[in-house]
């Protein structure tokens, strides 16, 4: 049969504006997340990483906020700039160092498309 | 150090053909897993690669096979290919002494026809 494309979510700013990108997971048990960026052509390039024994990492203009009660990951990036344009993805895992055993596998969303105007 | 590399970049093949990947893992990084990237699945988990054992596996057909070398580059094979093998391939490595963090390669876009 014919296949249905993902239909992602975007998100469009201005220059200077603060970004904040969305994700739902699933797993209840997973304890690892990550967010990536990926610019066409590319493949993923890691951002930030958070752990489930926190709610709250900072990086460099990035900030991700994690609440296991909703399943909910956020990334809000400060002063968007036009070269943050790309699609973004959070990908969970059970991480093998807590004792996981689903070696390797990160369970990746969607993908949010994020566009910034100059 | 250098990233994760994979060659080839692209690939264009015919239906029934089979095709190999190659991906070499950033230095000191033993566990390589693969992804499939599509418009319509987005990315889907294929194996995953540690000191040349398969620890885990996706849901792909056994036409999706892979192996792991004593340098830690891993390849992987599709055989008898399909027009909906046509994907972008990612490789990924980690360091998974220290770090649970995937680090991926440019990938190899395969078209096949």
């Amino acid at each position: 049969g014919e296949s249905v494309g993902l239909h992602l979510p975007t998100l469009s700013v201005q220059e200077g504006d603060n970004s904040i990108i969305n994700c739902a997971y699933s797993n209840s048990a997973s304890d690892y997340f990550i967010w990536y960026k990926q610019e066409s052509g590319k493949g993923p390039q890691f951002i930030i990483d958070i752990r489930s024994n926190m709610d709250k990492r900072q990086g460099q203009r990035v900030t991700v906020l994690l609440n296991k009660t909703v399943k909910h990951l956020s990334l809000q990036i400060a002063a968007t700039q036009p070269g943050d344009s790309a699609v973004y993805f959070c990908a969970e895992n059970t991480s093998e160092n807590a004792g996981g055993t689903s070696y390797g596998k990160l369970t990746f969303g969607q993908g949010t498309i994020l566009t910034v105007h100059p | 150090k250098a990233g994760v590399t994979q060659t080839p970049r692209y690939l264009i093949k015919t239906r029934g053909q089979q095709v190999t990947l190659s991906c070499s893992p950033i230095s000191g990084h033993r566990s390589v897993s693969w992804y499939q990237q599509t418009p319509g699945q987005g990315l889907q988990f294929l194996f995953e690669y540690f000191s040349e054992t398969q620890r885990n596996k996706g849901n792909f057909p056994g036409r999706f096979s892979g192996r792991q070398f004593s340098n830690s580059r891993s390849e992987m094979n599709v055989s008898t290919l399909e027009l909906g093998d046509s994907a972008l391939y990612l490789c990924a490595s980690s360091d998974i002494r220290h770090t649970d963090t995937q680090y991926f390669g440019p990938g190899t876009r395969l078209t096949v026809l």
